[in-house]
């Protein structure tokens, strides 16, 4: 079973540039989620998609960023525009869809981005 | 408020036990894990315990549940090089399907 995939494995920007990262979540999972750790720190929520639909974005930092999953497939998260603060590795997850029991999450290799 | 704290830095001999400690402040907190990142790969579950549950033992590992005092440990017994590596703690309320919190990490390293 392939795992989750992220693309590029770096991205270097200047500021104001667009960015976009791919994940490729594995096949038949429903939930798949976007994470960010910023600067060492911990890693932190911004959205969770069930199929194409975003359940919950509350972790999105700002207008900036947005994400989509176009057909329940894989996911892109646009950075427009970059800021230096935006700079960290970008995790994707994914999961079979459930109601009870731990969910657990496969995590990517992550998508780390600097913005100079 | 959720907030995750874990120790930043553990250094060990290979063979002795580690031992990674965690506190929590969500009391409703459901789930609690245990990640591993090894340098350039993703994030990887070694186990995680149900908040109803005191212990969980998996071959090496150890988890121990402390939830009066909201305190989580992962112990690593026989510790190894290839353990080196940093280990995260999270934890998700019942309400939160997949929205986990985590800690900064803890940076394990494993001297020959």
């Amino acid at each position: 079973e392939a795992g989750v995939t992220q693309f590029p494995s770096h991205s270097v920007i200047e500021k104001g540039q667009t960015v976009t990262l791919r994940c490729d979540p594995i096949s038949g999972h429903d939930n798949l989620y976007w994470y960010r750790r910023v600067m060492g720190k911990e890693i932190k929520f911004l959205l969770h998609f069930v199929k194409e639909s975003k359940q919950d974005e509350s972790g999105m930092p700002n207008n900036r960023f947005l994400a989509e999953r176009t057909g329940g497939t894989y996911s892109t998260l646009k950075v427009q525009p970059a800021e230096l603060e935006d700079s960290g590795v970008y995790f994707c997850a994914s999961s079979q869809i459930g109601g009870f029991g731990a969910n657990v999450l496969t995590f990517g290799a992550g998508s780390r981005l600097t913005v100079l | 408020g959720e907030d995750v704290e874990q120790s930043l830095f553990l250094s060990v001999r290979e063979g002795d036990s580690s031992v990674i400690n965690c506190t929590y402040t969500d009391s409703s907190s459901t789930y609690l894990y245990w990640y591993k990142q090894e340098p350039g790969a993703g994030l990887q579950l070694l186990t995680y315990i149900f908040s109803n549950m005191d212990m969980k033992q998996d071959q090496r590992l150890t988890v121990l549940l402390n939830k009066k005092d909201k305190h989580l440990s992962l112990r690593i017994a026989d510790t190894q090089t290839g353990d080196s590596a940093i280990y995260f703690c999270a934890e998700v309320m019942g309400t939160s399907y997949g929205k986990l919190t985590f800690g900064q990490g803890t940076i394990l390293t494993v001297h020959p």
